[in-house]
């Protein structure tokens, strides 16, 4: 079946610096992916829409500056967090529409700690 | 706007008991419901999904059925396994095909021997 590899699956960085996280469908082709992310004991959040060879769309909240997406192919998307602060980490999770009937295939997610 | 709202885990169970976990959702018309499953270090499943009032998903020996008068989708299975261990999400689209799906907090289950 579908497969999204998400990596990192976990990452510690330095307050400042900036984080990248790729998602990479590995046998089909991804023309649009979501991106989440999740706080202890609440929901997944979605964050934004990335679509292939166009901006992403965010969802109300969410800085466009600061939560960079880019999906410049059908295969790869990635999520940079610039200048992080420790009140971004969070678990950040991708999917990507996979076909029809509810077809979303979800990355195994990336747990982000900014020290 | 649309919300799940999902029994707060951690559930500890012995091997073979009975599984419950609560879902109620609002939203407005008549959403889609999903159960997604998370085993340890893999991404989101789904599970078992219904799309109208009184339908019932199923897969792997869970259930769910669809309560529109309740506004619920609780998950059921009749006797866990260790396998069965993992984060569970109920979730929700406002109505069927790609639309913004919305999750309850998660679940975790840990079924023990």
């Amino acid at each position: 079946g579908a497969v999204v590899s998400q990596h990192p699956s976990w990452v510690i960085c330095k307050s400042g610096t900036s984080v990248k996280i790729e998602c990479r469908s590995l046998d089909f082709q991804a023309t649009t992916m979501f991106w989440y992310r999740q706080f202890p004991k609440q929901s997944l959040m979605l964050m934004a829409t990335s679509n292939e060879g166009s901006k992403a769309t965010y969802e109300q909240g969410v800085e466009k500056d600061k939560f960079l997406i880019n999906h410049a192919s059908l295969t790869l998307s990635t999520l940079t967090v610039t200048s992080a602060h420790p009140e971004d980490s969070s678990f950040y999770i991708c999917s990507a529409q996979t076909g029809g009937n509810y077809g979303y295939t979800f990355g195994s997610g990336t747990r982000l700690t900014v020290v | 706007g649309n919300s799940v709202t999902q029994m707060e885990g951690p559930v500890t169970l012995s091997e073979e008991a009975f599984l419950t976990i609560n879902c109620t959702y609002t939203a407005t018309g008549y959403p889609s419901l999903f159960w997604y499953v998370q085993y340890p270090g893999e991404g989101l499943q789904l599970l078992l999904k219904a799309t109208k009032a009184d339908d019932k998903g199923s897969n792997k020996g869970f259930e769910a059925t669809y309560r529109k008068e309740t506004t619920s989708f609780h998950l059921e299975k009749g006797s866990v396994q260790v396998s069965d261990s993992a984060v569970y999400f109920c979730a929700l689209t406002p109505s069927g095909g790609y639309q913004k799906v919305t999750f309850g907090t998660g679940t975790k289950l840990q079924v023990i021997p």
